[in-house]
């Protein structure tokens, strides 16, 4: 079984540039996080999806952040324009619906603003 | 959700058991106790969870107190590959699916 999927691996920018994230969740998985992870730090949520809807975009910084699921697989996180504090690793995760099920995680897409 | 605390950073001898303690003093009846790793350059990995009874599988023995207010994970022989940092989270069980608050971890070292 595939894992979940996330490309880059690895993103340079100057600050005020844009950027996107591209996840792909493990098959079947309705729930889809993003997660970043400051250096040194866990994981922290940024968005959840439920299908198509974000039930929980709290963490999100909506002035710079967007954040997209169509057709409640793929999912795309977007950050215009990135800061320098924006530098970290943002990771997308993936699990069954209802329940606290575990959470699966892509291998992270590490951006580098300078 | 409660607050969990970890040493953190632990040693370890190859092939000795690793015990990773975890204390959740103000955890309430509904949470579970998960344990994720995180190998360096990788996304988390969960490990295991449980409410309140031990638990075991293929990866790690989960030995929770009586009193739920703090719990051990158990790698039983430790290898290279297990140097990681140790997530310790509190979780609701019930309702939708909920999101994961780790803290900073216990950086496990694995050595020779």
């Amino acid at each position: 079984e595939a894992g979940v999927v996330q490309s880059p691996r690895y993103k340079i920018i100057e600050k005020k540039q844009p950027v996107a994230f591209w996840c792909n969740p493990i098959s079947g998985h309705n729930t889809l996080y993003w997660y970043r992870q400051n250096l040194g730090q866990g994981p922290e949520l940024l968005i959840r999806y439920e299908n198509e809807e974000a039930v929980d975009d709290s963490q999100l910084p909506k002035d710079r952040f967007s954040a997209e699921r169509l057709k409640g697989v793929d999912s795309t996180l977007k950050i215009q324009p990135a800061e320098l504090g924006d530098s970290a690793v943002y990771l997308c995760a993936s699990s069954w619906t209802g329940g606290a099920y575990e959470q699966y995680f892509g291998p992270g897409t590490r951006l580098t603003v300078t | 959700d409660a607050k969990t605390t970890q040493p953190t950073s632990m040693d370890c001898a190859e092939g000795r058991a690793a015990n990773l303690p975890c204390n959740h003093s103000t955890i309430s009846g509904n949470e579970y106790v998960y344990w994720y790793r995180q190998i360096h350059s990788q996304g988390p990995q969960y490990i295991i969870h449980g409410l309140k009874n031990n638990e075991t599988n293929e990866m790690a023995s989960l030995i929770i107190t009586e009193d739920r207010k703090s719990s051990t994970l158990i790698l039983p022989h430790a290898t290279l590959r297990d140097t990681a940092v140790y997530y310790c989270i509190v979780r609701p069980s019930t309702g939708t699916a909920s999101k994961l608050t780790f803290g900073t971890g216990t950086r496990l070292q694995v050595t020779l």
